[in-house]
């Protein structure tokens, strides 16, 4: 049970680059999120996704798009990196009633 | 706006001694309080969450405070250890209204915790 799991673990992108980060987990989840996290920010939430094929905006859903075409993986698309997307970026997923459990993150550096 | 706030970047405590963490929030829709531990280049990890219905809950040397008069949480941990050096997060649930809260969480800035042997 490898639990939530995140490919890749660190990425460099140039601005305007485009990439995909993918999350799985192997628990049946029906919920997943993506957050980031940044200095003094704490996590913010990006997208979520309530189960297969349903996917929802997050506190900051701006510059990503998400798919959840199979219930166990979660991606998270970059159209066009920025700078501002520099960030560690953290999946998450958890059964009704449960609490989230946390992927190991990504950590992302556009420059 | 912050509806979740942790106004202390760090704390340091010795070995033994106790640690409070504590926790702000500014929406009275909050209805679930958790804290999670993060070590470096790990994801955060659950260690204790409280209901609004409850003012206090205790897990071994964890205990969550709750005063919801003044929107205020703490953790406490008696006794402290230097395993316990970590990032602690403060995180909050909005009611399920209509279930249309989906889980999601609302989370503090953190705050760094040092335990020193």
């Amino acid at each position: 049970n490898a639990g939530v799991t995140q490919t890749p673990k660190f990425r460099v992108l140039k601005t305007g680059q485009s990439m995909t980060l993918l999350c799985a987990q192997d628990m049946n989840h029906e919920y997943m999120y993506w957050y980031r996290q940044d200095p003094g920010m704490g996590l913010r939430l990006i997208h979520y996704s309530v189960g297969e094929g349903t996917t929802a905006k997050g506190e900051v859903p701006d510059g990503y798009n998400v798919s959840r075409l199979k219930k166990q993986n979660f991606l998270l698309g970059l159209e066009s990196a920025a700078p501002s997307q520099t960030s560690v970026y953290f999946c998450a997923s958890r059964r009704a009633g449960e609490t989230q459990y946390f992927g190991p993150g990504t950590r992302l550096l556009v420059l | 706006d912050q509806q979740v706030k942790q106004n202390s970047p760090s704390l340091s405590v010795q070995e033994g001694r106790i640690s409070i963490l504590n926790c702000d929030y500014t929406n009275s829709m909050f209805d679930y309080f958790l804290w999670y531990k993060k070590y470096p280049a790990e994801g955060p990890t659950f260690l204790i969450s409280i209901s609004s219905i409850k003012d206090k809950n205790e897990d071994g040397r964890f205990t969550v405070f709750l005063n919801k008069s003044a929107k205020h949480l703490s953790l406490h941990i008696v006794p402290s250890q230097p395993g316990d050096s970590a990032v602690y997060f403060c995180a909050a649930r909005v009611a399920n209204a209509g279930g249309t809260s989906y889980g999601k969480l609302t989370f503090g800035q953190g705050t760094i915790l040092t335990v020193h042997p």
